[in-house]
């Protein structure tokens, strides 16, 4: 059972545009959402994350969204630029070191 | 960072593997995933204080073990085609709420 579904499966945006990718989750329990970003033959690298309390939070060209009610949360790249194509995951856990639910990942392509 | 070794891996089927992770300094927990090509980490274990706190769905042939400077070993026995895969480790601190993991580069073990 996929506890976090993830889409789309690929995307290509064109450099300066806003890379969108979706998550969605079952789990009500589930109260911390990292998005990791991570490139080819690497571990992945902690982006930015979010905590139900809120409903968004920026950092710098990186915004989540966040919709507690609908179970769904949203990476938003501004200004994409060809260093950020790369392969973006979604996760989720409940508080205490609990382990990650990943979603299955989004290949992202700028092209200039 | 987190440090893995080895960073590649060949093996024929049936035999042994064990991998190493040391954690970020002043982090007591480590937890191992599974990343199939294509496909978003999967939990295997987690590790705080030396004890194992979580176990994933996979079989008796993995196994693991954290030691008292709070690094760990991945074994995995009578290895399969299967278990090809970008072994990574993730650190984090293990306490209270927070939930930040940090994974390294991984371990990419090929079975043939």
């Amino acid at each position: 059972q996929q506890q976090v579904k993830q889409s789309p499966q690929s995307l290509i945006v064109q450099k300066g545009g806003i890379s969108i990718i979706n998550c969605a989750y079952e789990n009500t329990a589930f109260d911390y959402f990292p998005w990791y970003q991570q490139f080819p033959g690497k571990g992945p690298a902690l982006l930015i994350a979010i905590r139900p309390d809120v409903s968004e939070k920026k950092e710098g060209r990186f915004t989540i969204s966040f919709n507690k009610s609908a179970k769904q949360f949203s990476l938003h790249i501004m200004d994409s630029q060809p260093g950020d194509s790369a392969t973006y995951f979604c996760a989720a856990n409940e508080s205490g070191n609990t382990p990650l639910v990943f979603g299955k990942g989004t290949r992202l392509s700028v092209i200039a | 960072g987190v440090t893995q070794s080895p960073t590649h891996l060949i093996k024929t089927r049936g035999q042994q593997v064990t991998l190493r992770c040391s954690p970020i300094s002043g982090h007591k927990s480590v937890s191992w995933y599974q990343q199939v090509l294509g496909q978003g980490p999967q939990f295997i274990f987690q590790y705080y204080e030396k004890e194992e706190r979580g176990r994933g769905n996979f079989p008796d042939r993995f196994s693991a073990r954290q030691f008292p400077n709070y690094s760990s070993e991945l074994n995995v026995n009578a290895l399969l085609l299967g278990d090809s895969a970008l072994y990574l480790c993730a650190s984090s601190f293990g306490g209270g709420k927070n939930n930040e993991q940090f994974f390294g580069p991984g371990t990419r073990l090929t079975v043939l």
